[in-house]
């Protein structure tokens, strides 16, 4: 079974610029988890969408925004990028109907702003 | 609200026992898990407790839980080098969805 997949790995951009970060869940997972890892900073939860809303946000301002598409796939898009946006990246799929909703990670798309 | 602590590095030999610590801070029934996150890698679930459970034992792993202190431990017997890894611990209140994760703690296991 496939597990969680993102693109791109890497990703460079300028301060100012808008960042597309793109999760593909396991395959009959409907909820997806977005979180910031910075240095120094841990995980920091961002979003979470669950049948294709917006259910739940982290304290990250309004340019951290996404979607979920129909087949569950997500986007996360970062607007008007700051240097303290570099991170990684990762989002997680978790099943439905689970009491312990465990998460399954996917690797990470690094976002470098220079 | 939540806030989970660990200690942030923690260095073994090769064939000893590594315990790692975590201290969780919500007082309502919640879940608990570690997780691991080798170089460049995402993070791998490796186990979770329940917080009605004391402890959880899958092969060379042992969970232990004080819920009176509200401090969890991951045991990792005859650890290997391959073992070496930053290791979060993170919670999740039963009612929500969203995991509130410490800032991890960096094995490293010399041989």
């Amino acid at each position: 079974e496939a597990g969680v997949t993102q693109s791109p790995t890497h990703l460079i951009k300028t301060r100012g610029q808008q960042a597309t970060l793109r999760c593909s869940p396991i395959s009959g997972h409907t909820s997806v988890y977005w979180y910031q890892q910075a240095l120094g900073l841990g995980l920091q939860f961002l979003l979470w969408y669950d049948e294709g809303e917006e259910r739940n946000r982290g304290n990250f301002p309004p340019r951290f925004s996404g979607r979920q598409f129909p087949n569950y796939s997500s986007e996360l898009n970062v607007n008007a990028l700051e240097l303290e946006d570099s991170a990684l990246y990762l989002c997680a799929s978790s099943p439905t109907g689970t009491s312990t909703l465990e998460q399954f990670f996917g690797p990470g798309t690094r976002l470098t702003v220079l | 609200g939540e806030d989970v602590e660990q200690s942030l590095f923690l260095s073994v030999r090769e064939g000893d026992s590594s315990v790692i610590n975590c201290t969780y801070t919500d007082s309502s029934s919640t879940y608990l898990y570690w997780y691991k996150q080798e170089p460049g890698a995402g993070l791998q679930l490796l186990t979770y407790i329940f917080s009605n459970m004391d402890m959880k034992q899958d092969q060379r792993l042992t969970v232990l839980l004080n819920k009176k202190d509200k401090h969890l431990s991951l045991r990792i017997a005859d650890t290997q080098t391959g073992d070496s890894a930053i290791y979060f611990c993170a919670e999740r209140p039963t009612g929500y969805s969203t995991l509130t994760f410490g800032k991890g703690t960096m094995l490293l296991v010399s041989p």
